[in-house]
């Protein structure tokens, strides 16, 4: 069974920063790429980084390029999201999601979501 | 960056109606679309991809078509557990865009 666990959500101030992981299990992690899509409270999805399956191509939503780096440990079957200068804006739902393919493809998979609030 | 938007954003519909949400893409993504449903405080549910291919284990009832930058989503005849909210989704482009939703409650 697929099961993605995302971990290291919390209460942080604005400015300061955050590491998101993401541990897969239930099929071979490093086959799949992975995305980052977050939802602000009441909101709508916002799709945040994607990574392909060896690291060699990732993406970035121009609302946090140059602040969110995504990045997996195929040998350790994780995903990760450090994100840095965080904002009001940036609280949400952080859900982590498998690609179906190796390729960018929709995700058919997602994670039960960890929270992060952005707040003084 | 590929803009998407979604029409009607909220809709009220009844068990058995026929319904249909459109996603419209600010430029051509040729057939790179997906659909998902969301219910509140749960994660979204892949439902179509490549526009009008139906994932697996979803029901027969939800079809999806379209082409370049007009698509459709229809449930042929609503039940119970379709109420919720349906998103659309571009991936042809490096950033794969959603829609802003349509909430499909009861009439």
């Amino acid at each position: 069974e697929v099961q993605l666990v995302e971990s290291g959500g919390g209460l942080v101030q604005p400015g300061g920063s955050l590491r998101l992981s993401c541990a897969a299990s239930g099929f071979t992690f490093s086959s799949y790429s992975m995305n980052w899509v977050r939802q602000a409270p009441g909101k709508g999805l916002e799709w945040v980084s994607y990574i392909s399956s060896s690291s060699s191509t990732i993406y970035y939503a121009d609302s946090v390029k140059g602040r969110f780096t995504i990045s997996r440990d195929n040998a350790k079957n994780s995903l990760y999201l450090q994100m840095n200068s965080l904002r009001d804006e940036d609280t949400a739902v952080y859900y982590c999601a498998r690609a179906q393919s190796w390729e960018p493809t929709p995700a058919d998979y997602w994670g039960q979501g960890t929270l992060v609030t952005v707040s003084s | 960056d590929i803009q998407m938007t979604q029409s009607p954003s909220t809709l009220s519909a009844s068990v058995g109606d026929r319904v249909t949400i459109t996603c419209r893409a600010s430029q051509s993504i040729s057939s790179w679309l997906a659909w998902y449903q969301q219910k509140p405080g749960k994660a979204p549910k892949l439902l179509i991809y490549k526009a009008s291919s139906l994932e697996s284990g979803v029901p027969s009832r939800f079809s999806g078509s379209g082409s370049g930058t007009e698509f459709t989503l229809t449930i042929s005849s609503l039940q119970p557990d379709d109420f919720a909210t349906y998103y659309c989704q571009q991936y042809n482009s490096y950033s794969f865009t959603f829609g802003p939703g349509t909430k499909v409650d009861i009439k």
